[in-house]
């Protein structure tokens, strides 16, 4: 079975740096063609994509937020970690990991997501 | 950057009608384009993937075409399980676009 579950702080001050770890299970970022991405969502909003991590070790992230993001791998725990620097309330709401497969280009499996609110 | 646009914002329909929903990119995409579903309080679901390809569990009612620049997600008879919101997004190049998103609802 495939699971992918983020876990963070559920409350961060604005000007902060958030940490968000995606732990996956029933695949490995070893395998060629397999990635996790970030993907996030403010309330009511529409799917804002983040950042994505292959196996190959080929990374991209939203040119609207580059320099404030950061994604990382840790293949022997199967996990990834997206840091956000300097956090603003705009950046309240759900974030998701989700595998990303190269031959479908699709992020086909997702985790039931994070929330987090940024506020003083 | 490329723009995936959805239309309509908002779809009513009843349950039995066909639903058709468009995405359009701003460039090509190629066939790079998936299609997902989210329900309240959930994560999305892959529906279609590689434009006209069912994902894994999605039943046959459901039905993605199109290339290039202009996609459609036809749902040939809806179910009650169907209201949702809609999504489209593309991996033809970087960065990883979704569209805004296009609302189905209960007429």
């Amino acid at each position: 079975q495939i699971t992918l579950r983020e876990s963070g702080p559920t409350l961060v001050e604005p000007t902060q740096t958030l940490t968000l770890t995606c732990t996956f299970s029933g695949f490995s970022l070893l395998t060629s063609g397999v990635g996790v991405g970030w993907i996030r969502q403010p309330p009511g909003k529409a799917l804002e994509w983040l950042a994505l991590t292959y196996s190959d070790g080929e990374k991209s992230n939203s040119p609207s937020l580059k320099d404030r993001l950061t994604i990382t791998k840790d293949t022997s725990n199967n996990q990834v970690v997206l840091t956000m620097t300097n956090v603003d309330p705009m950046d309240t709401g759900t974030y998701y990991c989700a595998r990303h497969l190269e031959p479908s280009q699709a992020f086909d499996l997702w985790g039931q997501g994070a929330k987090v609110t940024v506020s003083s | 950057e490329i723009v995936l646009t959805q239309s309509p914002g908002t779809l009513s329909l009843s349950p039995g009608d066909r639903a058709t929903l468009s995405c359009r990119a701003s460039q090509s995409v190629r066939d790079y384009l998936a299609w997902y579903q989210q329900k309240p309080g959930q994560a999305p679901r892959l529906l279609i993937y590689y434009a006209s390809i069912r994902a894994a569990g999605t039943p046959a009612r459901f039905s993605g075409s199109g290339s290039g620049t202009d996609f459609t997600l036809t749902i040939s008879s809806l179910e009650s399980e169907d209201f949702a919101i809609y999504y489209c997004q593309h991996r033809s190049d970087w960065p990883v676009t979704f569209g805004q998103g296009t609302r189905l609802e209960i007429k």
